[in-house]
Formats: C-alpha cells, structure tokens, sequence
C-alpha cells in the first residue's frame, strides 16, 4: 500500500527566510503524482505545487518548488522568501489509482508552520 | 474557486442519532469524495463517487453510507452518530480520469461535526 511520511509536526521560520518542509513516500507504482496543499487556520485546503513522477524538473509554483528525489522517494517543500501568511499547515499527498480509472490521494500527517516576524 | 458548497458547515449532535452532510458541486465533475480530518491522520478517504449511484468505500467507512442521484450532489450519512465520529469532514471534487496528468482534487470549506 502506498504511505506519505511528514516527520515534523511543526516547524518555525523566520520572516524572509527559506523553509524546507518533508515529505517521503512509499510506493510500488512506476507512475505516480505527488501534491502539496496548504490550510490556513481558516480551515479550507489550498492546492500549492504538483510533481509528476515522470517530470524530468522539480516543479515551481512562484515561491514554492518541490525538490523531488525520486531514488529516495522524497517531495519536499520548499517555500522561499517566507511570509507571515505562510503560517498554516502543510500536507503532502500522493495520488493512488482506484478502480474505474478514477484516483484518490492518500495524505500525510502534515506540518505545522509558523513564521516569525 | 471550485464551486463546491458543503451544509452544514457546523453541527452538534447527540449519540446514537442520525447525521446527513452534503456536498453540491457546480462543476459537472464526475468524481466527488469524502474526506475526514483528524489531529495526526490528515485527511482519510470515507467514501468516494465516480459517477450517478457509482460510489465505493475508502479506508474508514466504518459507520458512514452515502449516495450520489444526481451528478451535483453526493450526500453522506451517519446512521448512529458515535462520539469517534467527531471531526472535520470535507468533500472534494475531481474532473480528471487521466492518472498520468495533474488532476488536483478542488476541496470544499469542510464541515466540522460533533458528537456529544
């Protein structure tokens, strides 16, 4: 069965400061697509970035990139510039086909982040 | 924004009571899922939706039946509300069939449930 892994339930960052957030996965599929979203103590779930397995560049999403690792199966986040609006919870997800040719994402626990002026 | 609309967006109830949550979509997308978030899991698949009277359980379906008559809305029922029951419940919606392609899933604003 596919996993995602967040090992930091939180995280603090300095305003104007780069943040890496983690992520690892756990999969047999050749073919597989890692998201970020984000949720703002608002509560709603924000879509941030997108990597293709098979997308030969990390992806980029204004301040944010992904810095994929496919040999190590690592997504991490990485959010340049932080801003105070960066403050929320981060979660990393991979998409797992079902039947149908529809999908699922299954998610991490998330990360915390808070940043600090 | 997706135009996903979740009701209602607070509930409290009480044990063993029945709890209707819905989910209307104005995008016309084929597959609608619920969600239910809770501190250390992240979000959890409950059930899902690809098509009209198409649904199938996720990972925590336990307790929960829904149903989709009609492509824009997909409701989901607790029979007899329970108190592990208490938490956040979202839907979300996706066009895509094409697993090798950048199909987000467009989420609602989320329901927040508990049960007393």
């Amino acid at each position: 069965a596919q996993k995602i892994t967040q090992t930091q339930p939180g995280m603090f960052v300095q305003e104007k400061e780069a943040v890496t957030l983690d992520c690892t996965y756990d999969t047999s599929d050749q073919s597989y697509g890692l998201f970020w979203y984000k949720q703002p103590s608002s509560g709603e779930m924000i879509f941030l970035i997108y990597q293709g397995s098979y997308d030969e560049q990390n992806a980029t999403e204004g301040r944010y990139s992904l810095n994929f690792q496919k040999a190590r199966k690592s997504a991490n986040l990485v959010i340049s510039a932080s801003q105070l609006g960066d403050s929320a919870m981060y979660f990393c997800a991979m998409r797992e086909p079902l039947m149908d040719s529809s999908y699922k994402l299954i998610f991490g626990s998330g990360t915390r982040l808070l940043v600090r002026p | 924004d997706a135009g996903i609309t979740q009701s209602p967006r607070h509930k409290v109830t009480e044990t063993g009571t029945p709890v209707t949550l819905r989910c209307h979509q104005t995008e016309n997308h084929r597959y609608m899922y619920w969600y239910r978030q809770d501190p250390g899991h992240g979000l959890r698949l409950i059930h899902y939706s690809y098509g009209v009277k198409d649904t199938d359980k996720g990972e925590v379906s336990d307790g929960y039946s829904v149903s989709r008559s009609k492509t824009e809305d997909f409701l989901l029922t607790l029979e007899s509300a329970t108190s592990s029951q208490t938490s956040v419940y979202f839907c979300a919606i996706s066009a895509g069939s094409d697993v090798s392609a950048n199909e987000k899933l467009f989420f609602g604003s989320g329901t927040q449930l508990s049960v007393l």
